[in-house]
């Protein structure tokens, strides 16, 4: 069975460009999650996902953060413009309605803003 | 606002040597208790989770944790670590509110190094 895959793995960029980070759930789970993670600190989540409606995102930055998942399936989340702060990694994490609190993560998209 | 502790940043043990990682939240109200570990370049995983019943549960690689209401700590344990065992280690919690469910909140992590 294939993973939460993520994409880029990497990306560097200057500050004020746009930037956008890809996700692909494993198949059949409906509740997809972003987390930012910042070196030395835990996961924090950013948006969850439940099909295609956004049922949590009150810890979006909504000036500048945007993420959709319009068919239900894989999503993307875009940050414009970045800031240096943005610098982080972006971890994307998928679960299946049964299984409360046991996320699968992707490996991360990790950003560093110039 | 509810919080997750984990005391030590960073872990160095001998391999063979006894492993307890602590984790306290602050919520007064009914949790259900997590372990996460990353190992180098690889992608977060559950080690092992708490809801109700037994509060000493066991995960994979001869990992436990027990939960300790009273405390409210989560601490995880291993009689004897491997070097294999170097990794991060994450405590996490749900809050349930009534019935409702919140999000998995995350500690800071541990670093465990084992040498071999």
């Amino acid at each position: 069975e294939a993973g939460v895959v993520q994409s880029p793995r990497y990306k560097i960029i200057e500050k004020k460009q746009p930037v956008a980070f890809w996700c692909n759930p494993i198949s059949g789970h409906n509740t997809l999650y972003w987390y930012l993670q910042n070196l030395g600190q835990g996961p924090e989540l950013l948006i969850r996902y439940e099909n295609e409606e956004a049922v949590d995102d009150s810890q979006l930055p909504k000036d500048r953060f945007s993420a959709e998942r319009l068919k239900g399936v894989d999503s993307t989340l875009k940050i414009q413009p970045a800031e240096l702060g943005d610098s982080a990694v972006y971890l994307c994490a998928s679960s299946s309605g049964g299984m409360i609190g046991e996320l699968f993560f992707g490996e991360g998209s990790r950003l560093t803003v110039l | 606002a509810q919080s997750v502790s984990q005391h030590n940043h960073h872990v160095i043990l001998s391999e063979a040597a006894s492993l307890e990682l602590g984790c306290n939240y602050s919520y007064g109200g009914t949790v259900n208790l997590f372990w996460y570990v990353q190992y180098p370049g690889q992608h977060l995983q559950l080690l092992l989770k708490y809801f109700s019943g037994d509060p000493l549960v066991k995960g994979i690689k001869g990992f436990e944790a027990e939960f300790i209401k009273s405390k409210f700590s989560f601490n995880l344990r291993k009689p004897s670590v491997q070097w294999s065992d170097t990794a991060e280690y994450f405590c996490a919690v749900i809050l349930n509110y009534g019935g409702s469910q919140g999000n998995l909140i995350f500690g800071k992590g541990t670093k465990l190094s084992v040498k071999p």
